[in-house]
């Protein structure tokens, strides 16, 4: 059974930073490119950012570029999402997923930037 | 970006009813190897989302076959043959042929 855990979230003040983790089994996960999508209280779906299968190559949208970090490490089958800079707009649930087709979800975890 | 713009935003229907869900896109999703990266997803209530349809048509393991998909370049269809209680929530385009992208979503309620 293909399984997304996240874990790290939480209540962080505006400015300070959060690591997220998504651990993945049930599926080989270093075939696979992976991706985070969060979703704000009540809105819809917003991709945030994606790694390639091996790691090399990393792709952000334009509102948490250079404050967001995307890696992975294979070998533990895990992938991390470090976010600097938190802002009150980065207050969402962040799902982890899985390939082009966004064919896995994890649960989510909830992030809350406030002071 | 791509702009998915996804009608109606709220579709009431009865059990049985077969309905569908337009998502059009401001580019041509037609990737240059010859995919096209449109994909469909269901939120449940209080649940992550999940896959039904990629590259446009092609249905996921494990959802129904009353639950179709077609289109090309820029428009797109997701049809529902006879929707059931479990089929209720929101249902997102998404469109990874260029920096993805989710429509807004359509909730599909009972009428």
């Amino acid at each position: 059974e293909v399984q997304l855990v996240e874990s790290g979230g939480g209540l962080v003040q505006p400015g300070r930073s959060m690591k997220l983790s998504c651990a993945a089994s049930g599926f080989t996960f270093s075939n696979y490119g992976m991706a985070w999508v969060r979703q704000a209280p009540t809105k819809g779906l917003e991709w945030v950012a994606t790694i390639s299968y091996d790691g090399s190559s990393t792709y952000y949208r334009d509102s948490v570029k250079g404050r967001f970090t995307i890696s992975r490490d294979n070998a533990k089958s895990t992938l991390y999402l470090q976010m600097n800079s938190l802002r009150s707009e980065d207050t969402a649930t962040y799902y982890c997923t899985s390939g082009r087709h966004f064919d896995y979800w994890g649960q989510g975890v909830m992030v809350t930037v406030s002071s | 970006d791509v702009v998915l713009t996804q009608t109606p935003p709220t579709l009431s229907a009865t059990i049985g009813q077969s309905v569908s869900i337009s998502c059009r896109s401001s580019q041509s999703l037609l990737h240059s190897n010859g995919n096209t990266y449109l994909n469909w997803l269901l939120q449940r209530p209080g649940q992550p989302p999940q896959l039904l349809i990629y590259l446009v048509s092609r249905l996921e393991s494990g959802v129904p076959n009353r639950f179709s998909g077609s289109g090309s370049g820029t428009d797109f269809t997701l049809k529902i043959s006879g929707v059931e209680a479990e089929d209720l929530g929101v249902y997102y385009c998404v469109q990874s042929t260029h920096a993805p992208t989710f429509g807004a979503g359509t909730k599909l309620e009972l009428k």
